[in-house]
């Protein structure tokens, strides 16, 4: 699987957007872009995923940009709940396992 | 929720002992995977198993070793207990409808500290 590369951390305003960033240079044609987030001692939550189209669901937004070696994630209005360690994992699901490979993802501390 | 329970929450054991961690899967679900978590960083791959059998194993000696039962829950176990097998030990499970594999959906994991 593709590697990633993320802000060790950052802060955002309660209520605003918060665009957090991912590398994936190395991508390749066949895998997709997951992002996940991990609430202090919780297990770690999916968001959303994609492979080229931008994607929206009820939690964030995924911008992945033409020739897919970047991409950010949208929290449109980030509450203090979304605080958390957000994962950004490139992975092609094989038969010989559907395993996701995290990096050290970036710590995001939404601030009143 | 995720429907994903782990059991038990907490324990500590001894260096040289054995362990067995539990999980039951999210309701139709038919695949489940094993992480382990050390303190600070992101969790890493242990196996995964479809069917019964494991189908894909991550970095992790022989002494990790799982099961997947016909009802789809799964055990990890862990023999030889070393100290930096403390960690926090997540399951995930999975279904793959279709041939494709759905995302996964994660438990509250299990702590183990080993001393």
């Amino acid at each position: 699987d593709a590697k990633t590369t993320q802000p060790t951390s950052m802060d955002c305003a309660e209520g605003r957007a918060a665009n957090l960033p991912c590398n994936h240079s190395t991508i390749s044609g066949n895998e997709y872009v997951y992002w996940y987030r991990q609430i202090h001692s919780q297990g770690p939550q999916y968001i959303i995923h994609g492979l080229k189209n931008n994607e929206t669901n009820e939690m964030a937004s995924l911008i992945i940009t033409e020739d897919r070696k970047s991409s950010t994630l949208i929290l449109p209005h980030a509450t203090l709940r979304d605080t958390a360690v957000y994962y950004c994992i490139v992975r092609v699901a094989t038969a010989a396992g559907n395993k996701l490979t995290f990096g050290g993802g970036t710590r995001v501390l939404v601030k009143p | 929720e995720t429907g994903v329970t782990q059991s038990p929450t907490h324990l500590i054991k001894t260096r040289g002992q054995q362990v067995t961690l539990r999980c039951s899967s999210q309701s139709g679900h038919n695949t489940v995977s094993w992480y382990q978590q050390a303190l600070g960083q992101g969790p890493q791959f242990i196996f995964q198993y479809y069917r019964e059998e494991e189908n894909g194993r991550g970095n992790f000696p022989p002494r990790f070793s799982g099961l997947q039962f016909p009802n789809y829950s799964s055990e990890l176990n862990v023999n030889a207990l070393e100290l930096d097998d403390s960690a926090l030990y997540l399951c995930a499970s999975s279904s793959s409808a279709g041939g494709a594999w759905g995302e996964l959906f994660f438990g509250e994991g299990s702590r183990l500290t080993v001393l």
